[in-house]
């Protein structure tokens, strides 16, 4: 079955750069994209970015442009995210989610699977 | 940037009942619309994609309809699982993005 398992929670210091993980199980993470979603606390969805396991490449939200970086290891089936530049409005949960839809080998971009979240919290 | 907005921004609704969630775009993102549940605590779960697909083992009583700019979401008799914040998120611009999501629709107990 189908499972994204993500990192622990981390607290950091504003300034600081917190690197999450999302290890992909029960298919073949090369073939579907991996998005970044964040929710504040008592907030709604907001999309960070996409990577494409199989190639790299990558799309950020223009909000984060210059401060994410999406990386993935295919030898271990793990897709990271890092944020830099920590600031207290940073603090939210982040999921990892699979674009797992393909309908005559079109992608669908919409998540099927989420990771469990993990919470990011920045205080001094 | 597209921008979603999502009326009302809390139903309440008596289990049994039907509930209808709007969602609507500031420009025309075709079908390329899609909506989330959410418990608390949890991970969104995928119910709808393409404005009207059911996604895998969604059951039969939520049903999306719409193009464009007006999308609705009908939940045709509430379960008690059923209560939850709702989120719809379009992808018009997919590939490469971005992605946006409306600010969310909490349907609770009457």
């Amino acid at each position: 079955q189908v499972q994204l398992v993500q990192s622990g929670a981390e607290v950091k210091k504003p300034g600081a750069s917190v690197k999450v993980s999302c290890k992909a199980s029960g298919y073949t993470f090369t073939g579907y994209y991996m998005h970044w979603v964040r929710q504040a606390p008592g907030q709604g969805l907001e999309w960070m970015g996409w990577i494409n396991p199989n190639s790299g490449g990558t799309n950020y939200a223009q909000k984060f442009q210059g401060r994410v970086t999406m990386t993935r290891d295919t030898s271990i089936s793990t897709a990271y995210m890092e944020l830099s530049r920590l600031r207290s409005d940073d603090t939210a949960v982040y999921y990892c989610a699979r674009a797992g839809i393909t309908i005559f080998g079109v992608v669908i971009p919409t998540g099927d699977y989420w990771g469990q979240g993990t919470l990011v919290t920045v205080s001094s | 940037e597209i921008v979603m907005t999502q009326s009302p921004a809390t139903l309440s609704v008596s289990p049994g009942e039907r509930a209808t969630l709007s969602c609507r775009a500031s420009q025309s993102v075709s079908s390329n619309l899609a909506w989330y549940q959410q418990k608390p605590g949890q991970a969104p779960r995928l119910l709808i994609y393409g404005a009207s697909t059911r996604a895998t083992g969604i059951p039969a009583r939520f049903s999306g309809s719409g193009s464009g700019t007006e999308f609705t979401l009908t939940i045709s008799s509430l379960q008690s699982e059923d209560f939850a914040v709702y989120y719809c998120q379009q992808y018009n611009n997919w590939p490469p993005g971005g992605f946006t999501f409306g600010p969310g629709t909490k349907v609770d107990i009457k």
